[in-house]
């Protein structure tokens, strides 16, 4: 099983800052045939299931604000929220789909 | 519109069984894989398996193989989670999600969840 460590556990951040979740891969995510990223990235409020943030490790989902952006390539990645705005607090999950089974990181909650 | 739509909350004593199921609705159900989540009390989010509803394939991770069945009625466009004799530790939600399709190498297959049920709260106490 590819194992995904996500750091920080967690991370408090002023309004209208920048908040950066680094995601990390056992194995490369990186498919060589087509040089695509299998990674995707969650935020999940209290009460509701997750929403889909990105996608192939930086392609935002439609809908998702630009404030939300993903970076990286082969074993690590990064979720960064440039000018955190308060709905942004929220836990965060990187989840992999390169194989199965498709194993989520451990979390990072974002606080103000 | 695409709509996922989970049973609601069971309470439930230890040794019992249980299915839960998920409705799904605005699209080609057997054409997409639908994976079950769990989330324990406080915790992260576990992938335990997913079905493709055109042929019930499944595949489970190891964590869960053995202790839950996935499968799937077309007919009526559900997926279903089951228990045969429920624990203490299965307290938790479980959500059902679709995965998004990628497609290489003249193969599809799937890839992150794009679409969530709104959760089902098992809780298991004697």
């Amino acid at each position: 099983d590819i194992v995904m460590t996500q750091s920080p556990d967690s991370l408090v951040v002023s309004l209208g800052e920048r908040a950066t979740i680094n995601c990390k891969s056992s194995q490369s995510l990186l498919y060589s045939s087509d040089n695509k990223n299998y990674l995707a990235w969650y935020q999940q409020k209290p009460g509701q299931p997750p929403k889909l943030l990105i996608y192939l490790a930086s392609t935002r989902e439609s809908g998702v604000p630009d404030r939300f952006s993903g970076s990286g390539s082969g074993t690590d990645f990064t979720l960064t929220i440039t000018s955190l705005q308060a709905e942004d607090v929220a836990l965060y999950y990187c989840q992999q789909y390169y194989s199965s089974p498709k194993t989520f990181g451990g979390g990072t909650k974002v606080g103000i | 519109e695409v709509q996922l739509v989970q049973s609601g909350a069971e309470v439930k004593k230890p040794g019992e069984s249980l299915k839960i199921s998920c409705k799904a609705s605005g699209y080609s159900f057997t054409y997409y894989w639908i994976g079950w989540v769990r989330q324990m009390p406080g915790k992260g989010l576990e992938w335990m398996g997913m079905i493709y509803p055109g042929d019930s394939d499944t595949r489970y991770s190891p964590s869960f193989q053995g202790q839950v069945t996935i499968s799937a009625d077309k007919s009526i466009t559900t997926a279903y989670l089951q228990w045969s004799s429920l624990r203490a530790s299965d307290t938790a939600v479980y959500y059902c999600a679709r995965h998004g399709r990628f497609c290489r190498d003249d193969s599809c297959y799937p890839a992150y969840f794009d679409y969530w049920g709104q959760g089902t709260l098992v809780t298991v106490s004697s």
